[in-house]
C-alpha cells in the first residue's frame, strides 16, 4: 500500500518549452504532496510544499513562476516548468505523507522521480 | 532551524561483514521523527527504518538496527550480514513532530555506500 506514481520517468525537452510532471497516490488520500529536486550526487532538496486546493508553498530560493504546482485533487499534484532552461535539468521526485497506522505516522512515500534533461 | 549532518561522503564493507553510518542532528524540539531512506542506483528513494524520538527503545528491522542517542542527537545506522543489493546511498532524514500533515522531511547530503563481494 501507500503507493505514489510519478510521471514521466524521464524526458528531453528543447529550451524554453514547458514540461508537466504528474504524481498520483494511488491507494491513498494525499492532501499534501512534496517536491523536491536533486542534483547529481547531492541530496534532495525541498523545493515546495503542495496542499490539495491551495497554493503551494515555496522553499526560499525557489521560482514559483518558474515551477507551477497545482494540487486539484486528493490524489493528484503536477509540477510544470515553464520556459526551461538547460539549469532546470535535473532530477524531481513527489513526496507524499502516506497514511498512519495504528496512530504511528507510517512515514513518507516516494514517486520514482522524473529525469528532465533540456537542451 | 533544524539541520542533519552525515559526516561520512563514501564508506565500503566486505559481503556479510557489518558496517554503521553516522547521523547527527540539531534540533530544539522534543517531539520529532528519524528516518533512514535508501536510494539505489535506480533512485527511488527506499524507507529502510524511522525512529519515534519519544521511545527509548532503538529500531529494528531485520539486519537493519539503529543506534538512537537522544542526549547526543545521534542516530546512526548499523548493517548486518551486508549485501550486494545494500550498495546505495543513504540518507538520514529529520522530521518534526509538530508540522502534523505537513511536516517535511529533512535531509543529510547522503552517504554512498559499497558493498563488495
Amino acid at each position: 500500500g501507500a503507493v505514489v506514481s510519478q510521471h514521466p520517468s524521464w524526458v528531453i525537452c528543447k529550451s524554453g518549452t514547458s514540461v508537466k510532471i504528474e504524481c498520483r497516490s494511488l491507494d491513498f488520500q494525499a492532501t499534501t504532496m512534496f517536491w523536491y529536486r536533486q542534483f547529481p550526487k547531492q541530496s534532495l532538496m525541498l523545493m515546495a510544499t503542495s496542499n490539495e486546493g491551495s497554493k503551494a508553498t515555496y522553499e526560499q530560493g525557489v521560482e514559483k513562476d518558474k515551477f507551477l504546482i497545482n494540487h486539484a485533487s486528493l490524489t493528484l499534484s503536477t509540477l510544470t516548468v515553464t520556459s526551461a532552461h538547460p539549469e532546470d535539468s535535473s532530477f524531481y521526485i513527489c513526496s507524499a505523507r502516506a497514511p498512519r497506522r495504528g496512530g504511528i505516522g507510517y512515514g513518507y512515500t516516494f514517486g520514482s522521480g522524473t529525469r528532465l534533461t533540456v537542451v | 532551524a533544524q539541520t542533519v549532518t552525515q559526516s561520512q561522503p563514501e564508506m565500503s564493507v566486505q559481503e556479510a561483514e557489518t558496517v554503521t553510518l553516522s547521523c547527527t542532528y540539531d534540533t530544539s524540539e522534543n517531539n520529532y521523527y528519524l528516518f533512514w531512506y535508501k536510494q539505489p542506483p535506480s533512485r527511488q528513494m527506499i524507507l529502510v527504518i524511522r525512529q519515534e524520538a519519544y521511545k527509548q527503545q532503538n529500531a529494528t528491522e531485520n539486519r537493519f538496527s539503529v543506534n538512537f542517542q537522544k542526549a547526543a542527537k545521534s542516530f546512526s545506522l548499523k548493517i548486518s550480514d551486508s549485501q550486494l543489493g545494500d550498495t546505495a546511498m543513504y540518507f538520514c532524514a529529520f522530521m518534526s513532530g509538530y508540522g502534523g500533515s505537513q511536516g517535511n522531511l529533512i535531509f543529510g547530503k547522503g552517504t554512498k555506500l559499497s558493498v563488495k563481494p
